[in-house]
């Protein structure tokens, strides 16, 4: 099993509220990103950050933010939710080689199913 | 385009039998290629990794195959269980960026019946 862990596992919220989705690793891995998941689709990267202070914007636009202050949490906020945000959301972390291929497995958390109405 | 197709969509076998699921990418320049499981409201979770030189790469009654040039990979399950039920993701590596990408395939959902 690996050791990351998400919080809430399921959310029901209603429109305009401010939700944060918590995320904790305890493998010490630099890498730590965010999916997005709908039914039947692939997984879409909405953040990353390879350490302490970096956060970038993956390749899905999101109006979600995030924050890297301690290299085991990568918490995911939303300052105002609407129905479109409606997903499951997976947290995950690797180890970073500092090179080019990105060869490492990745060890996901059991995910956070959002529902806003 | 970088790209990874899967095949099936989904998938009924009965318990015991053999499966093969499909996975063609476009992806290049190629690093590595990973099959990952994942069960119904979980986080999904890898089963094999396959570099360029490898062609093939068993994991219990999951194996791999990998054809670098056609760009193909397939995942074989021998004498299907019940707990083989999930759906099955192909995630591709690049090397061509600076610090590599994933692509992500939709999945195969195997169902695996009594």
């Amino acid at each position: 099993e690996a050791d990351i862990y998400q919080t809430p596992r399921y959310l029901v919220i209603g429109t305009g509220k401010k939700i944060t989705l918590e995320c904790s690793q305890t493998m010490g891995h630099d890498k730590m990103y965010w999916y997005q998941q709908d039914p039947g689709m692939e997984l879409h990267l909405i953040h990353y950050s390879y350490g302490v202070n970096s956060t970038e914007k993956g390749d899905l636009s999101s109006e979600s933010t995030v924050s890297r202050i301690r290299t085991e949490h990568f918490p995911l906020t939303l300052e105002s939710a609407r129905p479109s945000h409606t997903s499951q959301y997976l947290c995950a972390s690797s180890h970073y080689r500092g090179d080019r291929e990105e060869t490492g497995e990745l060890f996901f958390g059991e995910g956070s199913r959002l529902t806003v109405l | 385009k970088n790209q990874v197709e899967q095949s099936p969509q989904s998938l009924i076998i009965l318990e015991g039998k053999n499966c093969t699921l499909q996975c063609n990418y476009t992806v290049s320049p190629f690093s590595n290629l990973r099959w990952y499981k994942q069960d119904t409201g979980r986080g999904p979770v890898s089963l094999t990794i396959m570099t360029f030189s490898e062609n093939t790469k068993s994991n219990g009654r999951y194996t791999a195959t990998l054809d670098a040039d056609t760009k193909q990979s397939s995942l074989h399950i021998t004498a299907s269980q019940l707990s083989d039920s999930a759906s099955y993701i192909c995630v591709v590596s690049d090397r061509g960026s600076t610090l590599g990408r994933l692509y992500f395939g939709r999945g195969t959902q195997l169902t695996v019946w009594p």
